[in-house]
């Protein structure tokens, strides 16, 4: 069972655009949603993490958006760039846990020049 | 400076062999675990470590056994291996008890069993 789902599974967008990744989950313990970035041949890095008390972070082009009734996140990349392209992964972990990230499916980010 | 480093890089070996994959972290985490990433780019946690002892075991077949001789380092070790093992096998590390410490992943070891 998947505990968060990721869409879309593939993404183009035109150099300048903004490009965005959603996820959904349904565990109410989880208290920690990050996003992380793969290059290829890479693994992933830590792009930016949210907690629910708060409703958007922004970190330069980066912005996470999260609705806590909804039970949804979204990361908004503005001015998508080619060096964007990569693949992005939602993850959230349960708080007190065991340090245990439960990864979505990742969305391979395409940004054409 | 590599933060968190995996050898091999790249793994090729026949069904039924046992091998071995070494990792090292040089940030002073307590915390290491093993990921496996399939075909499709799912990321899936097998193990993790804790100031050496084990405290997460996913439901991963008993092949795959971890070791952490000390809090910089753990290996995979995999005996009888099979087809279905092939896939990117991530080492990462972090630090702190849960509050959201960022993972620190390897490079990963692609490992292909023909």
């Amino acid at each position: 069972q998947q505990q968060v789902k990721q869409s879309p599974q593939s993404l183009i967008v035109q150099k300048g655009g903004i490009s965005i990744i959603n996820c959904a989950y349904e565990n109410t313990a989880f208290d920690y949603f990050p996003w992380y970035q793969q290059f290829p041949g890479k693994g992933p890095a830590l792009l930016i993490a949210i907690r629910p008390d708060v409703s958007e972070k922004k970190e330069g082009r980066f912005t996470i958006s999260f609705n806590k009734s909804a039970k949804q996140f979204s990361l908004h990349i503005m001015d998508s760039q080619p060096g964007d392209s990569a693949t992005y992964f939602c993850a959230a972990r349960v708080g007190g846990s065991a340090r245990q990230l439960t990864f979505g499916s990742g969305t391979q980010l395409t940004v054409l020049p | 400076d590599t933060a968190v480093s995996q050898t091999p890089k790249y793994l090729v070996t026949q069904m039924g062999n046992d091998k071995s994959i070494k990792c090292e972290q040089n940030l002073g985490h307590d915390t290491m675990y093993w990921y496996k990433q399939d075909s499709k780019k799912f990321l899936k946690i097998m193990f993790s470590y804790n100031n050496k002892e084990l405290i997460i075991n996913e439901t991963v077949p008993n092949r795959f056994s971890p070791k952490s001789p000390d809090k910089a380092h753990l290996n995979l070790h995999i005996n009888s291996l099979e087809l279905g093992d092939s896939a990117v096998y991530f080492c990462a590390s972090s630090q702190g008890a849960g509050g959201g410490s960022p993972l620190h992943f390897g490079n990963g070891t692609r490992l292909t069993v023909t």
